[in-house]
């Protein structure tokens, strides 16, 4: 059974591009979460989804962000024209049951480097 | 809100030392709580999770305590071992999402 996985592991953008970060779950998982780990930070979340629904978004900055986990492929996190201050680890997690029940599984990581 | 806090910040320790490392949240409604291990530049690996209605959780040389109504948890590392050099994290959940603590980042010495 694979891990979480994550793709592409590093990513460089120039400002004003836009970033698209996959994550595919754990087989069985239907709840994935986005969490951020900026420089020297510790990590925070994002948002959370499950199939085809945003669950909460309160992590999620209010402009250029969105996220999405479609019926059919791994979910999405989108950032549109990039800024240095996104340079970040970005983190994706996915558990098999609502939130609270059991663990959380983390991918390895989408580094994202903004020139 | 949620806020945890993890002591010390850094620690060195001469390989062999037992050593604890702590954590401690503010709200302790939570639905468990997991200690995490990263290496630099690597993702998270779950270490121990321990439920809101559980005292403790072993794996191998580590054993993590949670004292919920006080908002602790201490995870305890046996014999340590240069390999075990890396970032620790708490974190606890509550509602929907993980509230991270800031780490601890251990070096052990051969």
């Amino acid at each position: 059974n694979a891990g979480v996985m994550q793709n592409p592991r590093h990513l460089v953008r120039r400002r004003g591009q836009e970033a698209r970060l996959r994550c595919s779950p754990m087989k069985g998982h239907s709840h994935v979460y986005w969490y951020r780990q900026l420089p020297e930070e510790g990590l925070k979340f994002m948002v959370y989804l499950q199939k085809e629904n945003i669950i909460d978004e309160s992590g999620m900055p209010k402009e250029r962000f969105s996220a999405e986990f479609p019926k059919e492929g791994p979910s999405i996190l989108r950032i549109q024209q990039v800024v240095r201050g996104d340079s970040a680890a970005y983190f994706c997690a996915s558990s098999p049951g609502p939130p609270n029940t059991g663990e959380l599984f983390f991918g390895e990581g989408s580094r994202l480097t903004v020139l | 809100k949620q806020e945890v806090t993890q002591i010390p910040a850094a620690l060195s320790v001469p390989e062999g030392e037992n050593l604890v490392l702590n954590c401690s949240f503010t709200d302790s409604a939570i639905y468990n709580l997991q200690w995490f291990r990263q290496d630099p530049g690597k993702g998270l690996t779950s270490l121990l999770l321990i439920q809101s209605s559980q005292r403790e959780q072993t794996s191998g040389r580590l054993n993590a305590s949670l004292d919920k109504s006080s908002g602790r948890s201490t995870l305890y590392i046996a014999a340590s071992q240069p390999g075990d050099s890396a970032t620790y994290l708490c974190a606890v959940k509550a509602g929907n999402m993980l509230t991270f603590g800031g780490g601890t980042r251990l070096m052990v010495k051969p």
